[in-house]
């Protein structure tokens, strides 16, 4: 099947520093990608809808500056946690639709990023 | 809006015993319908899923049928494993998302734990 990966897998950094995790399709081509965040014990929150030479499309009450997302091939998206605080502590989890119509999507293993 | 009403876990079982996760949805016109798992410590993988009414999906001993007259779609098992313990969640498809907007609508997640 279909690989997603990410990375890194687990970030640690500072407070005020920034984050970038990357976002692979690795055989095939993703036009669209998903970046959800899942708080611990519960459901996958959608983020952002990353789009392949357009701008990306953020969910209500997310900060597009503060979550910067590029896609900037069909095979990568890039997700950024600019000015990190601890709040912005979480697991960040992308996923990409297979092509041709299918409803299937592939996620990544995730990436845990945890901000002092 | 859509939305997805999944029961609320931890689930504990025996090894051997039968398994129900109760999931009911909300939605215009057919959704597609999923059941993805999370093993510990993985990424999310799509367990089955169910695209028009009466469909049954199946997948490594799980079941689970779309029903549109009460708009469910519990997944089962006979006899699970300690293997199977991981989190399940219940997701869908609007039927109006088109092209690239494929996003998925989650329920909470329900956590399994088999013991042996």
């Amino acid at each position: 099947g279909a690989v997603v990966s990410q990375h890194p897998s687990w970030v640690i950094c500072k407070s005020g520093t920034s984050v970038k995790i990357e976002c692979r399709s690795l055989d095939f081509q993703a036009t669209t990608m998903f970046w959800y965040r899942q708080f611990p014990k519960q459901s996958l929150m959608l983020m952002a809808t990353s789009n392949e030479g357009s701008k990306a499309t953020y969910e209500q009450g997310v900060e597009k500056d503060k979550f910067l997302i590029n896609h900037a091939s069909l095979t990568l998206s890039t997700l950024t946690v600019t000015s990190a605080h601890p709040e912005d502590s979480s697991f960040y989890i992308c996923s990409a639709p297979q092509r041709g119509g299918s409803d299937t999507q592939y996620f990544g293993p995730g990436t845990r990023l945890t901000v002092l | 809006g859509d939305s997805v009403t999944q029961m609320e876990g931890p689930v504990t079982l025996s090894e051997e015993a039968f398994l129900t996760i109760n999931c009911t949805y909300t939605a215009t016109g057919y959704p597609s319908l999923f059941w993805y798992v999370q093993y510990p410590g993985e990424g999310l993988q799509l367990l089955l899923k169910a695209t028009k009414a009466d469909d049954k999906g199946s997948n490594k001993g799980f079941e689970a049928t779309y029903r549109k007259e009460t708009t469910s779609f519990h997944l089962e098992k006979g006899s699970v494993q300690v293997s199977d313990s991981a989190v399940y969640f219940c997701a869908l498809k609007s039927a109006s998302a088109a092209g690239n907007n494929r996003k998925l609508i989650w329920g909470l997640g329900t956590s399994l734990a088999v013991n042996p």
